[in-house]
């Protein structure tokens, strides 16, 4: 069975300090691994995205990392800020049919505080 | 990069009206839209894949009749909740597919709408 699991469930950091979201998935076969962050009462926006072949992204303070031997994925915020709170969703996509399927992972919601 | 625009952002209507969500793709054309659902502190559950010019292929356990959806363009998507009632007061989503290149599908999503049914 597909799945995407995300740990841990919720974070609280202080600002300006760095932390580490984890993604574990078992998607086969696998396609590719995003990471979006969701404000509340928003949609997702992408923040990177890692194809079997890559095992680092970044985007600005984000950087994903990914371990297509262990299936794990991370995804690391550095010096973090207020507006950073928020929910950070791992997305897996498997090739099914010739079409790609989506496998969302419940997400780690993050809480920045002053 | 491409912008995924939804409407309305909230919704109030009362048990027993329809409800239209429209989700337009401004910047591309999608062949493909998405629609989810979301509960409170829960991930997006996928309710229909949309096609344009095609029927929409629902998830199990979707009520078809229940939530339309029409794909009449390249570039707009809706979602009608029909016969509403306060269960199905939730915050929906949608998604557009596009060719983003790099031999992958980029998957952008709208700002959400929230429906309450009173």
């Amino acid at each position: 069975k597909n799945q995407v699991e995300q740990s841990p469930q919720s974070l609280i950091i202080l600002e300006g300090k760095n932390c580490t979201l984890q993604c574990n998935y078992t998607v086969s076969p696998f396609s590719n691994l995003r990471w979006y962050k969701q404000d509340t009462g928003r949609g997702p926006v992408s923040l990177t995205i890692m194809t079997f072949s890559e095992n680092t992204k970044s985007n600005g303070r984000y950087t994903a990392t990914l371990d297509a031997d262990t299936k794990q994925s991370s995804l690391h915020i550095t010096a973090s800020q207020l507006s950073d709170s928020a929910s950070y969703i791992c997305v897996v996509s498997a090739n099914s049919g010739g079409y790609n399927k989506l496998i969302f992972g419940a997400g780690t919601r993050l809480a920045v505080h002053p | 990069g491409a912008v995924v625009s939804q409407h309305p952002s909230r919704v109030i209507c009362k048990s027993g009206t329809s409800v239209k969500i429209e989700c337009r793709s401004l910047d591309f054309q999608a062949t493909t839209m998405f629609w989810y659902r979301q509960f409170p502190k829960k991930s997006l559950m996928l309710m229909a894949t949309s096609n344009e010019g095609s029927k929409a292929t629902y998830e199990q356990g979707v009520e078809k009749d229940k939530f339309l959806i029409n794909h009449a363009s390249l570039t707009l998507s809706t979602l009608t909740v029909t016969s509403a009632h306060p269960e199905d007061s939730s915050f929906y989503i949608c998604s557009a597919r596009d060719a983003s290149g790099g031999g992958y599908y980029g998957y952008t999503f709208g700002s959400g709408t929230r429906l309450t049914v009173v």
